[in-house]
Formats: structure tokens, C-alpha cells, sequence
């Protein structure tokens, strides 16, 4: 069974930093480009950042580009988001999505999700 | 404010069809495949719909996806109460080198 567990949401405050993971399983995880889409509470998906297959390419969402970095480990079947200078509006439930080989495929698979809360 | 448009809500009645527009341009959908999701209450999104009109194993026929042009459309036939969730489209966007969604479609079966 194709799985994501994401973990590392916390209450941090607004400056602060958080890394979060999601631990995949079920599927050959080094085929697939990975994301992160989040949610804040009572709101739409955004979609964070994506991570090639190989981890030698990413790109960011506008409203998080600069502060946060995607990365994996494929020996570890790892995603990871490194948050940095976290704001008030980061606050949301954040998604680990499996793609496909390619940027522009459909995000076939969710993980449950993992809440960050940005407060003082 | 959404790089893509959706309709806020859409409602039906069992065995009605409903349908939910995603409103794009000319960098995103216009030169892009278009994804639905469908997100039940308190639940991850779910993928109901790729490249335009693609199901993926287990979802009913009863969902369909089109696109025309810089827009696309979910049409669900035979509503069930079931399907009462958020809906939201999604693309590539060529300009911002990044996923772009829909505000996202609360159906409701009356």
C-alpha cells in the first residue's frame, strides 16, 4: 500500500524555524517528484514547493520562496521541509503529495497532514 | 485571491447532475493538464480527476473532466450524498514555474 506519513507540525513562534518529514513507503520513492501543499485552517490548497526525483531540482511557491527549502533522502524514503522565518500566515495543516516522474503530473497520493501553528 | 477561479459552491439534488467550472489563462490550463481533487470533510485531498478526463482506479464513472480552451469542468452525474466535498482544481503554471489551484467548491446535495 502507497503511503505518507508526515510528522514535526508543532507550535513554534513567529520567526522561529521547524523541519518537517514525511516518511514514504509502498512505492520505489526515487522514481517521483514529491510536494508540499498546505492548508490553513478553513482555507484552499496552496501548493509549497516540489522536489525532482533526485533532489537537484526545486522550485517554491511565491509566498514561501526564500524562507523554506524541500529536500529528500532516497536512502531514507524521506521528504523534508526546512521552515525558516515563519510568519502568522504560515499556520496550516501541511500536506506531503507523491507526483509523478514529471513537474506537471497529478499528486496521486496524500498524506494525512501535519499541523503548524505560527503563534506568540 | 486564486491564480485559478472556482465557483465558492454548487449544489444539486440526488441523481441531478452538477458541474464546477476552474477558470484559468493562457500560462496555466490553456497550455497545461488540469487535476481535480476532492476533499471530504475532515479527510486529505483525494485525486479524482487527471489530465483533463483521466479517473484513477476506483473512481466511479459518474465524474468526468473537459477542458476547453483556458477553462475546465467537473461534471458529476447522479449526485449521492456522498459526494457532498470540496472540490478544487489545479495546473502547471508555466510563468510562476509552479502548481497553481482553484479557491476550491463546496457542493452540497440537498
Amino acid at each position: 500500500e502507497v503511503q505518507l506519513v508526515e510528522s514535526g507540525g508543532v507550535v513554534v513562534q513567529p520567526g522561529g524555524s521547524l523541519r518537517l518529514s514525511c516518511a514514504a513507503s509502498g512505492f520505489r520513492f526515487d522514481d517521483d517528484t514529491m510536494h508540499w501543499v498546505r492548508q490553513a485552517p478553513g482555507k484552499g490548497l496552496e501548493w509549497v514547493a516540489l522536489v525532482n526525483w533526485g533532489g537537484s531540482r526545486t522550485y517554491y511557491g511565491d509566498s514561501v520562496k526564500g524562507r523554506f527549502t524541500i529536500s529528500r533522502d532516497n536512502s531514507k524514503k524521506a521528504l523534508y521541509l526546512q521552515m525558516n522565518s515563519l510568519r502568522i500566515e504560515d499556520t496550516a495543516l501541511y500536506y506531503c503529495a507523491k507526483g509523478g516522474s514529471g513537474y506537471s503530473d497529478a499528486f496521486d497520493t496524500w498524506g494525512q497532514g501535519t499541523m503548524v501553528t505560527v503563534s506568540s | 485571491q486564486s491564480v485559478l477561479t472556482q465557483p465558492p459552491s454548487a449544489s444539486g439534488t440526488p441523481g441531478q447532475r452538477a458541474t464546477i467550472s476552474c477558470s484559468g489563462s493562457s500560462s496555466n490550463i490553456g497550455s497545461n493538464t488540469v487535476n481535480w481533487y476532492q476533499q471530504l470533510p475532515g479527510t486529505a485531498p483525494k485525486l479524482l480527476i487527471y489530465s483533463i478526463n483521466q479517473r484513477p482506479s476506483g473512481v466511479p464513472d459518474r465524474f468526468s473532466g473537459s477542458k476547453s480552451g483556458t477553462s475546465a469542468s467537473l461534471a458529476i452525474s447522479g449526485l449521492q450524498s456522498e459526494d457532498e466535498a470540496d472540490y478544487y482544481c489545479a495546473a502547471w503554471d508555466d510563468s510562476l514555474n509552479g502548481w497553481v489551484f482553484g479557491g476550491g467548491t463546496k457542493l452540497t446535495v440537498l
